[in-house]
């Protein structure tokens, strides 16, 4: 069964400074990767996916993510954090087949200081 | 906007009572998906739809039930509410539920059973 880790629950980091969310997949073929952000009160939106091809994505807002198959991880990056970025993160991942189902992982709260 | 609908934006009921949950797909998408987001389960996947025949299960009580109509709206019926069903229920539409399509979240419906 597929499954999702986002190891760190909460992070904290100041306006401007570099942001990195870790992502470990659990994936008995190649998976179908995707991050998404929740802001208060707000259904989720789509960041970036991972397909296949370049294992670097970019995204919107300024994101990118790398797919490491030898380390089973897509981390999810911004050189330059915004107040505005401020949200919880997740990572999925799903089968590239008909059935669609994303599983999610637990979640990473982003916290910005001014 | 994602352009995916979802009403009622809240609802608060009473325990053994039974609701109807109702999602309209981005137009041109024909495959609809549910998802519950809980504290203590976080983002589960429920169900997935494509053009009116059901495509995957997921971890979907037996109170709970969903369809998708021809006009490609769909519903989840859940009944004998307990406590414990009180969650943000997200429906995702895409284009076809497969291949590098990718699902689009509704704002959710927040459900309150007291």
């Amino acid at each position: 069964a597929q499954s999702v880790t986002q190891p760190d629950i909460h992070i904290t980091v100041s306006e401007g400074a570099s942001l990195e969310l870790r992502c470990n997949y659990s994936y008995g073929a190649t998976p179908y990767l995707f991050w998404y952000v929740q802001s208060p009160g707000q259904g989720l939106q789509l960041l970036l996916k991972y397909f296949s091809g370049d294992t670097l994505v970019q995204g919107i807002k300024g994101f990118e993510a790398e797919f490491k198959r030898s380390q089973s991880s897509f981390n999810l990056r911004k050189p330059s954090v915004h107040w505005s970025d401020a949200a919880e993160y997740f990572c999925a991942v799903g089968p590239g087949g008909s059935a669609r189902q994303l599983t999610f992982g637990s979640g990473t709260q982003l916290t910005v200081l001014p | 906007d994602s352009g995916v609908t979802q009403t009622p934006k809240h609802l608060i009921t009473a325990t053994g009572q039974r609701v109807t949950l109702r999602c309209s797909p981005r137009s041109g998408d024909l495959s609809v998906y549910w998802y519950q987001q809980s504290l203590d389960q976080g983002l589960q996947f429920l169900i997935q739809y494509y053009n009116g025949e059901e495509r995957a299960k997921g971890n979907i009580l037996e109170r709970f039930s969903a369809q998708q109509f021809p006009d490609l709206h769909s519903e989840l019926n859940l009944s004998s509410l307990e406590l414990g069903d009180s969650a943000l229920y997200f429906c995702a539409s895409s284009v076809d539920g497969v291949g590098t399509d990718t699902q689009y979240f509704g704002p959710g419906t927040r459900l309150t059973v007291l």
